[in-house]
């Protein structure tokens, strides 16, 4: 069954730091999408993404993070300089269309220190 | 803005059933989702209603009344495997938002 993979699974960085998460979402499908959960609270919407453009964004996604699909597999989310509430973990999800589910990658689990 | 609650904690024995309530006030809804996260893992997709009524998916039940902004997921038949967060989610449509706005989730315990 398809499947939307995430890397790393878990990623350390100090405070301060660049990181880059990657997905790779399901082939044929056409949105993507960005979550964070922060422990022990709820899912968050970041950002969607259609047509190699933002699509549309939540008051979360500020200057500080951007997203990429620098090829036809990819779909980067990048936290120019991580800040120690940043600490979540991050879920890429994509779906075939707009109006049907996301399925979600594993996450990745980000740890600022 | 959207609000969506749904209780925080829920108890139900094995092999019996449970509901879990889920209500919310939005403008422009655009159909509602309930996915299940096991801690630790991502949320899997369990079900999808955008107009009135009961959807079955196997032991999995989801009912909707949009005028009463109100949703449930039944679980029938529980297995200790279904001890997990249920988180209900939105979609709503105004000013082209489409991406699913979350509650915070039950968690489910499921006691032997």
């Amino acid at each position: 069954e398809p499947e939307v993979t995430q890397t790393p699974s878990h990623q350390v960085t100090q405070m301060g730091q660049e990181v880059i998460l990657r997905c790779v979402p399901i082939s044929n499908h056409l949105y993507f999408y960005w979550y964070r959960q922060i422990l022990g609270q709820k899912v968050e919407f970041l950002v969607s993404f259609y047509n190699n453009e933002i699509s549309e964004k939540s008051e979360i996604f500020d200057d500080q993070f951007s997203v990429e699909r620098p090829d036809g597999s990819n779909f980067t989310l990048k936290i120019r300089s991580t800040k120690l509430e940043d600490s979540a973990m991050y879920f890429c999800a994509s779906g075939p269309d707009r109006n049907t589910e996301a399925f979600f990658g594993q996450g990745t689990r980000l740890t600022v220190v | 803005g959207q609000n969506i609650d749904q209780p925080t904690e829920m108890t139900a024995t094995e092999g019996a059933i449970v509901q879990i309530n889920c209500t919310y006030q939005t403008s422009g809804f655009n159909g509602l989702f309930w996915y299940q996260q096991h801690a630790g893992e991502a949320p899997t997709f369990l079900s999808y209603n955008v107009l009135d009524g009961l959807e079955e998916k196997g032991r999995f039940s989801s009912f909707l009344s949009r005028s009463k902004g109100y949703s449930y997921l039944l679980l029938k038949e529980l297995q200790m495997k279904d001890s997990a967060s249920y988180l209900c989610a939105v979609r709503v449509m105004d000013t082209g938002r489409r991406a699913l706005t979350f509650g915070s989730g039950t968690r489910l315990q499921v006691q032997p």
